[in-house]
């Protein structure tokens, strides 16, 4: 699986979007980026996933570059629930290889 | 609840003794993972099972620790011998191998262990 580079640490004001960007400069071309978060002392929830066209769903919207090399999770509305430690994975798209490899993630924090 | 369910939530052990975690799963899903995370990092790949087939074992998993799916649905984690070092979140995940949405893992809440 391709590896991942996130920031370590973000910053957002309540309300305002947030956009956390991640690097996969390695990706092949079976491989779809995933993104989840982890809410301290939960287990990681999934978020959105995609192969090359920008994704939206409920939670968030996905941008990623038409070479693929990175892309960006966008909560448009950020609220203080969104605090979390966001992961950025990706991953071919089911092959038997099917697990997951989380970097270290990026942690938000949502300032009121 | 239809989520992944993980028993118990919580385990205190002194060194040296056996403890066992419970999984069982989102019940339609065939493929059944587990995890291991340490404070401050990501969780680590441990190994999986698609239906009762252990397909996959990290370097990570010790002769110490034994996992097993027997009739295909819910999974144990067996560690032996624990020592402090085992001290993590142990975490336990579901997908659907072979359906159209992507293969998505969804993580159970998971069981924090600490082995005094």
């Amino acid at each position: 699986d391709a590896k991942t580079t996130q920031p370590t640490s973000m910053d957002c004001a309540e309300g305002r979007a947030a956009n956390l960007p991640c690097n996969h400069s390695t990706i092949s071309g079976n491989e779809y980026v995933y993104w989840y978060r982890q809410i301290h002392s939960q287990g990681p929830q999934y978020i959105i996933h995609g192969l090359k066209n920008n994704e939206t769903n409920e939670m968030a919207s996905l941008i990623i570059t038409e070479d693929r090399k990175s892309s960006t999770l966008i909560l448009p509305h950020a609220t203080l629930r969104d605090t979390a430690v966001y992961y950025c994975i990706v991953r071919a798209y089911n092959t038997n290889a099917g697990k997951s490899t989380f970097g270290d993630g990026t942690t938000l924090t949502v300032k009121p | 609840d239809t989520g992944v369910s993980q028993n118990p939530r919580h385990k205190i052990t002194k060194r040296g003794q056996n403890v066992t975690f419970r999984c069982d799963p989102i019940s339609e899903h065939n493929r059944l993972y587990w995890y291991r995370q340490t404070l401050g990092q990501g969780p680590e790949f441990l190994t999986y099972f698609q239906n009762e087939a252990q397909l996959e074992k990290s370097r990570l998993l010790s002769d110490r620790f034994s996992a097993e799916r027997p009739k295909g649905s819910f999974s144990t984690l067996e560690i032996q011998r624990t020592e402090q070092g085992d001290s993590a979140m142990y975490l336990c995940a579901s997908s659907l191998a072979g359906d159209r949405g992507g293969n998505i893992q969804y993580f159970g809440a998971g069981t924090r262990l600490s082995v005094l």
